[in-house]
């Protein structure tokens, strides 16, 4: 089946740096979700982007489908922003979604 | 507010024993996907339904089951209970399903004791 890796695993920010987080695949796919797990175990739906680039205010993604790959830019990132971000993705055909392993994302005031 | 709502929050039950959790999606959305998230596994797709129908499957064990009533909502039934199925179970709706946004409701933690 498909494999997702996101990298890198963890991440320590100060407030107010900007950070790259990203999502390889090893198939082409239809649909493809960025998610952002808080603290409190909430999951919410940051984009979804098979392809091309979307923004939402600080946040913004690009997915080349083409090369497999999907970057969620993260800019003067805040304390709030802490949590894990999960990319998962569904192939071609299906609507299985796989789920990476995530990004653990730590930012510090 | 995701408009998803999933009861209960919480679940403690013993080995051996099943439980049904319920999931309501958004208004208007059609179709509702369930996952276990657990400490070893990740973030794990179980089952879909579109509009009453099955439409996919992923790792969903024979012990488990599910389905969407006419109303939309969803129960995931868990049969047979075993230590390592305590995890989070998350239910997800979307407007439709694959080629869209899902929208995760905030999940019931299951332990087994």
């Amino acid at each position: 089946g498909i494999q997702v890796e996101q990298s890198p695993p963890d991440l320590i920010l100060q407030e107010g740096a900007n950070s790259t987080l990203r999502c390889n695949f090893s198939d082409s796919v239809n649909n493809l979700q960025w998610f952002h797990q808080n603290p409190w175990g909430q999951l919410i739906n940051l984009f979804y982007i098979p392809s091309g680039t979307k923004q939402n205010g600080r946040l913004s993604a690009t997915t080349v489908a083409t090369e497999r790959y999907s970057l969620l830019y993260i800019s003067s990132s805040q304390t709030t922003d802490s949590g894990v971000y999960f990319c998962a993705v569904a192939s071609s055909g299906t609507y299985k979604y796989i789920f990476g392993t995530g990004t653990r994302l730590k930012v510090l005031a | 507010d995701s408009g998803v709502t999933q009861t209960p929050k919480h679940l403690i039950t013993a080995t051996g024993q099943r439980v049904t959790l319920r999931c309501s999606p958004r208004s208007g959305d059609l179709s509702v996907y369930w996952y276990q998230q657990s400490l070893d596994q990740g973030l794990q797709f179980l089952i879909q339904y579109y509009n009453g129908e099955e439409r996919a499957k992923g790792n969903i064990l024979e012990r488990f089951s599910a389905q969407q009533f006419p109303d939309l909502h969803s129960e995931l039934n868990l049969s047979s209970l075993e230590l390592g199925d305590s995890a989070l179970y998350f239910c997800a709706s979307s407007v439709e399903g694959g080629s869209q946004p899902q929208h995760f409701g905030d999940g019931t933690r299951l332990s087994i004791l």
